[in-house]
């Protein structure tokens, strides 16, 4: 159980493009999705938090134009990263939380999306 | 601020070996503590959780071990694997809505 399945794994795309990730909680409702971004050989570093049905909390220095979050179910969040650039390049990661929506509920990690902006 | 730091920062054992990987916290008012597997360019797959109020959990070769109190938790892996090549991952769980904060990792490499 608590399997959460994040698409696509890998994108490619030109500068300027915006990208659409998706976040699915398959066999669980998840009422707090989160969502992170790794570079290189470095640790997971939290961007956003989101509940369903409401706006995504954004960690400080992430900007909340450049990335969209959008919780619309208890299944589903998108990461939309709008008008990309390379240095926007990296590997991002959605994890999920539920469904008591209660605090301190375990996460559950997706594959992650490697973005790579030419 | 919670900070989390893993020592070493890489590992190379022969199989067979016994290993122990570190972890510290500055804050102690944790939820609970996480350790992680990721292999490269995928996400993370948990292994083993530990509340606030217990002091260790095992699974399989797995051994986890919390000292709250000094900011510690140490991962024991048993009679290591080829298999368990990868980078490991701590993450303690403080304040609401069961925010992270990961350490640096560890990346481990078994060699036959």
């Amino acid at each position: 159980g608590a399997v959460v399945s994040q698409h696509p794994s890998r994108v490619i795309c030109k500068s300027g493009t915006s990208v659409k990730i998706e976040c699915r909680s398959l066999d669980f409702q998840a009422t707090t999705m989160f969502w992170y971004r790794q570079f290189p050989k470095q640790s997971l570093m939290l961007m956003a938090t989101s509940n369903e049905g409401s706006k995504a909390t954004y960690e400080q220095g992430v900007e909340k134009d450049k990335f969209l979050i959008n919780h619309a179910s208890l299944t589903l969040s998108t990461l939309t990263v709008t008008s990309a650039h390379p240095e926007d390049s990296s590997f991002y990661i959605c994890s999920a939380s539920g469904p008591q929506g209660m605090d301190n509920q375990p996460q559950h990690f997706g594959d992650g999306t490697r973005l790579s902006i030419l | 601020k919670q900070e989390v730091t893993q020592i070493p920062a890489a590992l190379s054992v022969p199989e067979g070996e016994n290993l122990v990987l570190n972890c510290s916290f500055t804050d102690s008012a944790i939820y609970n503590l996480q350790w992680f597997r990721q292999d490269p360019g995928k996400g993370l797959t948990s292994l083993l959780l530990i509340q606030s109020s217990q002091r260790e959990q095992t699974s399989g070769r797995l051994n986890a071990s919390l000292d709250k109190s000094s900011g510690r938790s140490t991962l024991y892996i048993a009679a290591s694997q080829p298999g368990d090549s990868a980078t490991y991952l701590c993450a303690v769980s403080t304040g609401t809505a069961s925010k992270l904060t990961f350490g640096t990792g560890t990346r481990l490499q078994v060699t036959l």
